[in-house]
């Protein structure tokens, strides 16, 4: 089954512990971004992936970093949290060419206390 | 991406069409239409887009204006499963990536 997989789907943590956030596809989608979604702001990008080893900042990238180290995998990593990062992320793959519909992960909630 | 205005919420009973619209006045010609659901906090799942002709699959219709500033999604018999939030996302197909700018959409509650 095509999909794109996030984990762990729910995380509490305390500010400054550094956590990652793995997101997976099988799809052999060049393409991968981080989403987060905050009440009264939709979603919003954090970071991208065109391709392996080429990553770019989204709309919202402070406090966060990515790495594409192979096709099928973007880890979001928080290197120390803080309480403005609870959030809802979503992961999401797409091939680079096409019209781009994007396949988004189930979504990963984190609370930082 | 062109900036678009969607109803907050809409209610269809279930069996019924719903036709959710969005307004796109400042679509520009390479810019195509994008719908997106999203239902409770589970990832957005993508439904249909189109650039100026009408567009469907088996999901829904998508019925874009001559003038292309609105467009219709149509989900032709509603289901109580297909309540969700409706993201209307206008935006260029281009090499550098593939953002989409949600803005907060329409709750579709399908109601028995």
């Amino acid at each position: 089954e095509a999909q794109v997989t996030q984990n762990p789907r729910y995380l509490i943590t305390v500010t400054g512990k550094k956590l990652t956030v793995t997101c997976s596809q099988n799809m052999n989608h060049e393409y991968m971004s981080w989403y987060r979604q905050d009440p009264g702001l939709g979603l919003r990008q954090i970071y991208y992936s065109m391709n392996v080893e080429v990553t770019d900042k989204g709309d919202v990238p402070e406090g966060y970093k990515v790495s594409r180290k192979e096709k099928r995998n973007f880890p979001l990593i928080l290197e120390s949290p803080s309480p403005n990062q609870t959030s809802l992320y979503f992961c999401a793959s797409s091939l680079w060419r096409s019209t781009d519909t994007q396949y988004f992960g189930p979504g990963t909630r984190l609370t930082v206390l | 991406d062109a900036k678009t205005t969607q109803p907050p919420s809409m209610d269809c009973a279930e069996g019924r069409a719903a036709n959710l619209p969005c307004n796109h006045s400042t679509i520009s010609g390479n810019e195509y239409v994008y719908w997106y659901r999203q239902i409770h906090s589970q990832g957005p799942q993508y439904i249909i887009h189109g650039l100026k002709n009408n567009e469907t699959n088996e999901m829904a219709s998508l019925i874009i204006t001559e003038d292309r500033k609105s467009s219709t999604l149509i989900l032709p018999h509603a289901t109580l499963r297909d309540t969700a939030v409706y993201y209307c996302i206008v935006r260029v197909v281009e090499t550098s990536g593939s953002r989409l700018t949600f803005g907060e959409g329409t709750q579709l509650t399908v109601n028995p």
